[in-house]
């Protein structure tokens, strides 16, 4: 069975200070793993995914994560917050033996304040 | 350039009424979702197609039925609404199994069950 938890329900940062969200996940088998963003009144949005391949994981708008098997855990970061990153981040999990079967995470609000 | 298009985007129902939510898209995308978001809960998967014709039960299918004609369009249909159906729904769609590939989300319908 497949789980992902999200450390943090909200986060706020100042703009141009480092973002870290964080979280964990259980697999059962070789996870795929992935960050979403889902703007107010909008769908969610990729912003990158880890599948076997490199364990540091670059996505849009300037977004890392890194997966860590040692930790069971992707945590998302960025450098420096910009304002346009307020919004809401969810971990979502995957294993390779589950069919379409994804788990979100419930999810982090990011606050970013002037 | 519209990618996966939900209507509507707002509907208040009374206990009992039925609706139908549509899900156009126009990527030729062969597997398309319907999930629920709840507050606090992520999303939770309530019903899938891998092509057209198929329909699959997801993680809470039940007071759902979907339907799937034609390749680009995907519904969702409550035959007796009930207050506990009061959630965000969203389509999403993609070209391959979910596990390992990006999901394209259209951008919401707000349902209220009173």
């Amino acid at each position: 069975a497949q789980s992902v938890t999200q450390l943090d329900s909200h986060v706020s940062v100042s703009e141009g200070t480092p973002v870290l969200l964080r979280c964990n996940y259980s697999s059962s088998y070789s996870p795929s793993l992935f960050w979403y963003v889902q703007h107010p009144n909008k769908g969610l949005q990729l912003l990158l995914k880890y599948t076997s391949a490199a364990t540091l994981v670059k996505g849009i708008n300037g977004f890392e994560a890194e997966f860590k098997k040692s930790e069971t855990s992707f945590h998302l970061t960025k450098p420096s917050a910009h304002m346009s990153d307020a919004a809401e981040y969810f971990c979502v999990v995957s294993e390779a033996g589950g069919g379409n079967k994804l788990t979100f995470g419930t999810g982090t609000q990011l606050k970013v304040e002037l | 350039n519209a990618g996966v298009t939900q209507t509507p985007k707002f509907r208040v129902l009374k206990t009992g009424q039925s609706m139908t939510l549509l899900c156009a898209q126009d990527m030729n995308h062969e597997y398309m979702y319907w999930y629920r978001q709840d507050p606090g809960m992520g999303l939770r998967l309530i019903h899938y197609s891998v092509g057209e014709g198929t329909t699959a039960k997801g993680e809470v299918p039940d007071g759902y039925n979907v339907s799937r004609l034609k390749k680009q369009n995907f519904l969702l249909g409550l035959e007796s609404a009930a207050p506990s159906q009061t959630s965000v729904y969203f389509c999403a769609s993609n070209d391959s199994p979910g596990h390992r590939e990006k999901l394209f989300f259209g951008s919401g319908t707000q349902l209220s069950v009173l």
